[in-house]
């Protein structure tokens, strides 16, 4: 089972670039690493999912290095709509069992103009 | 954008009382995940169910926690005795199927508990 380390919390300014990075040194080759969002007093959404290299959708990337034991999520040009926790899952859940997936303590980011 | 719906918004109870929390996945997800966040802690898997059938509860305290999904569709979770520790926002996921990587997961926006 793959274990994540982030950061606790994160500061930044609106309009600034946000890179928060998770640590799975031990990620196994079917692992896949999914990053959800958190706002107060709603559940987690998705927001994005690379398995190694660049992944980009129309709210953030997901850069993953060629050996796979980190992962970095980056927010373009944040705004204090961003403002909320984030967290790196890192599992394989082909065998159907969700209980793989561990979701950690999350990023709290904090945007203030 | 479908939702998974989740009732009751807030919920305050007693400790020793019976307690239950409704869960509507989106309309043709077979596969429902109850997991409990307490508070600055990242949500926890309590149980997992593919259509009516329970696939993984491994982490559900069975002494007092039960979960049930009949007919494949909605489904309830009930706490009986309520303990103050049980304190927490209870949160209902739902996907089309338990592959997480190709099909993830929609999470509802939960039940806060407060056991008092």
């Amino acid at each position: 089972l793959a274990k994540t380390t982030q950061p606790i919390s994160m500061d930044s300014y609106e309009g600034q670039e946000v890179n928060i990075t998770c640590s799975h040194n031990n990620i196994a080759t079917n692992d896949y690493i999914t990053w959800y969002q958190q706002f107060p007093s709603q559940g987690p959404r998705f927001i994005i999912q690379g398995y190694k290299t660049k992944v980009t959708n129309e709210v953030a990337s997901l850069f993953i290095p060629a050996d796979r034991k980190s992962s970095t999520l980056s927010l373009p040009r944040v705004s204090l709509s961003d403002t909320a926790v984030y967290y790196c899952l890192v599992g394989d859940v082909f065998t159907g069992t969700a209980s793989k997936l561990t979701f950690g303590t999350g990023t709290r980011l904090q945007v203030t103009l | 954008e479908a939702e998974v719906a989740q009732s009751p918004r807030y919920k305050i109870t007693e400790k020793s009382q019976a307690v239950a929390f409704w869960c509507d996945p989106i309309s043709g997800h077979a596969t429902l995940y109850w997991y409990r966040q307490i508070l600055g802690q990242g949500p926890e898997l309590l149980v997992q169910f593919q259509d009516e059938s329970v696939v993984d509860d491994s982490q559900l305290p069975k002494d007092r926690f039960s979960a049930e999904r009949l007919k494949g569709v909605d489904s309830t979770l009930k706490i009986q005795p309520a303990e103050l520790g049980d304190s927490a926002m209870y949160l209902c996921a739902s996907s089309l199927g338990p592959d997480f990587v190709s099909y993830g997961y929609t999470f509802g926006s939960g039940t806060r508990l407060t056991v008092v």
